[in-house]
């Protein structure tokens, strides 16, 4: 029973085009991310949502728009994809008042802009 | 500001050798420290963290890392390397509020 799961897995589309990533957390944390790991493996935090409330937005282009209908889902929904959006994004958990800074992450998207 | 350095983006050693990847931290509040891994393809899982308490940290696969304060360092040691330890290697700081710094990353090869 996977702890956090995204999907889908893989996606390629083009320019232009809007697309969404869906995550889902089975662990009852409190707390939901998504990180963006580029090309180098370099990965930079872009959201933190906590009891579904936006906590931190690392100045990424308003074309992304984060949404955490309950605290055991937070998905990604991006306009007008831009072929430098291409990275693999990751969704990550974590329970802050038990154990902070121990995420639990997903296996990840590979989003390719073509 | 508070900062994560890992030194060497590559690392390679031979099974049975021993693994060092260093990790520099720059925190003005007692930091929270971990290390990932990253197998190909998937996600990052934690190896260990350093809380405040002991500085010798033990953690799964038979990794360590050592908390120096004097130092601003967190490297990651195992005695003896496996061809299953291959993978990305991540140095994080917890800064509070939410957020996690990663390093760079290192690449460990381990060769037969």
């Amino acid at each position: 029973d996977t702890a956090v799961s995204q999907t889908p897995k893989y996606l390629v589309t083009q320019m232009g085009n809007d697309k969404s990533i869906k995550c889902e957390q089975n662990l009852g944390h409190d707390t939901m991310y998504w990180y963006k790991q580029d090309s180098k493996k370099f990965l930079k935090i872009m959201f933190s949502y906590n009891n579904k409330e936006l906590i931190i937005n690392e100045t990424v282009p308003n074309r992304f728009s984060p949404k955490s209908p309950d605290k055991a889902h937070l998905n990604l929904h991006i306009n007008s994809l831009e072929l430098g959006d291409s990275a693999v994004y990751f969704c990550a958990s974590s329970q802050e008042t038990r154990d902070r800074g121990v995420a639990f992450f997903g296996q990840g998207t590979r989003l390719t802009v073509v | 500001a508070q900062s994560v350095t890992q030194l060497g983006s590559h690392v390679s050693v031979s099974e049975g050798a021993l693994v060092l990847l260093r990790c520099n931290y720059s925190s003005s509040v007692p930091p929270y420290l971990f290390w990932y891994v990253q197998y190909p393809n998937q996600g990052l899982q934690l190896l260990l963290k350093y809380t405040s308490a002991a500085t010798l940290v033990k953690g799964i696969n038979g990794f360590e890392a050592e908390f120096k304060k004097s130092e601003t360092s967190f490297h990651l040691t195992k005695p003896s390397a496996h061809m299953s330890d291959a993978a990305e290697y991540f140095c994080a700081l917890d800064t509070g509020g939410f957020k996690t710094i990663f390093g760079a990353g290192t690449r460990l090869f381990v060769k037969a």
